[in-house]
């Protein structure tokens, strides 16, 4: 069965660069959740997108947006990298108009910013 | 403020023997539970759920158990297997439309030969 997509599956970046994270959802899912994983941490849920709207935010910070665009990929860009943001970043979808709350998670996105 | 968090950060069991993973919310509102696990360089795995309004749910080889009278839960894996090795999440689903995971931090077990 198809799964989460994310690219890159690594990103090395110096300070104050800008980085974009790609995910493409399980097809049919309506849903896309972006999460933060520092070294050693549990998943920090930074944001989500519902139907190309945003549906929830979390610990994102200023210098992070996210979008979802008509054919339900998700784009996490990040500008002015900090050391800090060096994690594992997750992204995962759902089918909630379908009734389900079950989120799957692609294979992470490992940024590096040296 | 308010947090789902588990009691061991590691647990280490004898292979073939039961592993129960525990785990202490702190929002008596809190009605969606998840149990995932994370295998090394993987994303979350989804193992198991349960909504308040239940006490115990079962799946293949895994049993949740959930006591909101002291807001615990726990995961149960039954003849605990190598490839159960991984770090263990207890989760709560918040959010709009339950739209996002609060994790709490994991439980690493280990499977002893």
């Amino acid at each position: 069965a198809a799964g989460v997509i994310q690219s890159p599956r690594h990103l090395i970046k110096e300070k104050r660069e800008t980085a974009t994270l790609k995910c493409y959802p399980i097809p049919r899912h309506d849903t896309v959740y972006w999460y933060q994983q520092g070294p050693g941490q549990d998943p920090q849920f930074l944001i989500s997108f519902y139907e190309k709207m945003q549906s929830d935010k979390g610990s994102i910070p200023d210098r992070f947006s996210a979008q979802q665009f008509s054919d339900y990929h998700s784009e996490l860009n990040m500008s002015s990298l900090e050391l800090g943001d060096s994690a594992l970043y997750f992204c995962a979808s759902s089918l909630v108009s379908g009734g389900s709350y079950e989120q799957y998670f692609g294979p992470g996105t490992r940024l590096t910013v040296t | 403020g308010e947090s789902v968090g588990l009691h061991l950060p590691t647990l280490s069991v004898q292979e073939g023997d039961n592993s129960i993973i525990n785990c202490a919310y702190s929002n008596s509102a809190s009605d969606y539970f998840i149990w995932y696990k994370q295998e090394s360089g993987k994303g979350p795995q989804f193992i198991i759920d349960i909504r308040s309004n239940m006490d115990k749910r079962q799946g293949q080889r895994v049993t949740v158990l959930l006591n909101k009278t002291v807001k615990h839960l726990s995961l149960q894996i039954a003849a605990t297997q190598p490839g159960d090795s991984a770090v263990y999440f207890c989760a709560e689903n918040r959010g709009s439309s339950a739209s996002k995971i609060i994790f709490g931090s994991g439980t690493r077990l280990s499977i002893r030969p």
